[in-house]
């Protein structure tokens, strides 16, 4: 599969506990994107990564939430002393150097409980 | 300020005839414009996009109009099968080299056999 893939694909999690997700863009692609997506809304962005670089982050990224793409390739998304409100869904999508086009992979639901 | 706006929030058509969902955008400098398909569970599709310097673009039953004057896009689905029921989110570019997407809250269509 050639596609964007994010692992792990769930996680239920305790609140107050760390949690970490990772997204594997297309091959090639030195745009990388966080997204989340509550029920019933479109996805929100969080992050944008070009090639290792982290240039833009949401005012929905509070200081809970760092994320990281050591060598431009994969990306994590860490959430700390995560709270209930934090459930939701985070996709990860990729873009390559030249379009506009984002490719979205699967997604990782988080439930904090 | 971001904004993009979704209409209707629901659609019910039976199967054969045409669906049409409307966005709005607040933004006069966003120029590229995608459609996602968000079928329950799955990951944002990506179905057809239309950039700023053309007005409407065809890809066999779906078709995206763009008046840049008045800032509106249009999705419109001909022929529909019960295979099109899905959630449609419209986007737009937001903030220049970032490109990340501003979505609308989504249309769940739902075509009757």
């Amino acid at each position: 599969d050639t596609g964007v893939s994010q692992n792990p694909r769930h996680k239920i999690t305790k609140r107050g506990q760390n949690v970490t997700f990772r997204c594997d863009p297309i091959s090639e692609h030195n745009r990388l994107y966080w997204y989340r997506q509550t029920l019933g809304q479109g996805p929100e962005f969080l992050t944008y990564f070009q090639n290792e670089a982290q240039l833009e982050k949401s005012r929905l990224l509070s200081d809970r939430f760092s994320a990281e793409r050591p060598k431009g390739s994969f990306s994590t998304l860490e959430i700390q002393r995560t709270e209930q409100g934090d459930s939701a869904m985070y996709l990860c999508a990729s873009s390559p150097a030249i379009g506009n086009e984002q490719y979205f992979g699967p997604g990782t639901r988080l439930t904090v409980t | 300020g971001e904004n993009v706006e979704q209409h209707p929030s629901t659609l019910s058509v039976q199967e054969g005839d045409s669906a049409v969902i409307k966005c709005t955008y607040s933004d006069s400098a966003s120029n590229y414009f995608p459609w996602y398909k968000q079928e329950l569970g799955k990951r944002p599709q990506l179905i057809i996009d239309i950039r700023s310097n053309v007005g409407e673009k065809k890809d066999q039953r779906i078709a995206v109009t763009l008046n840049k004057t008045a800032k509106h896009f249009s999705l419109h689905i001909t022929e529909t099968q019960p295979e099109d029921s899905a959630v449609y989110f419209c986007a737009a570019v937001y903030g220049g080299a970032t490109n990340k997407l501003i979505f609308g809250t989504g249309t769940l269509l739902a075509v009757q056999p």
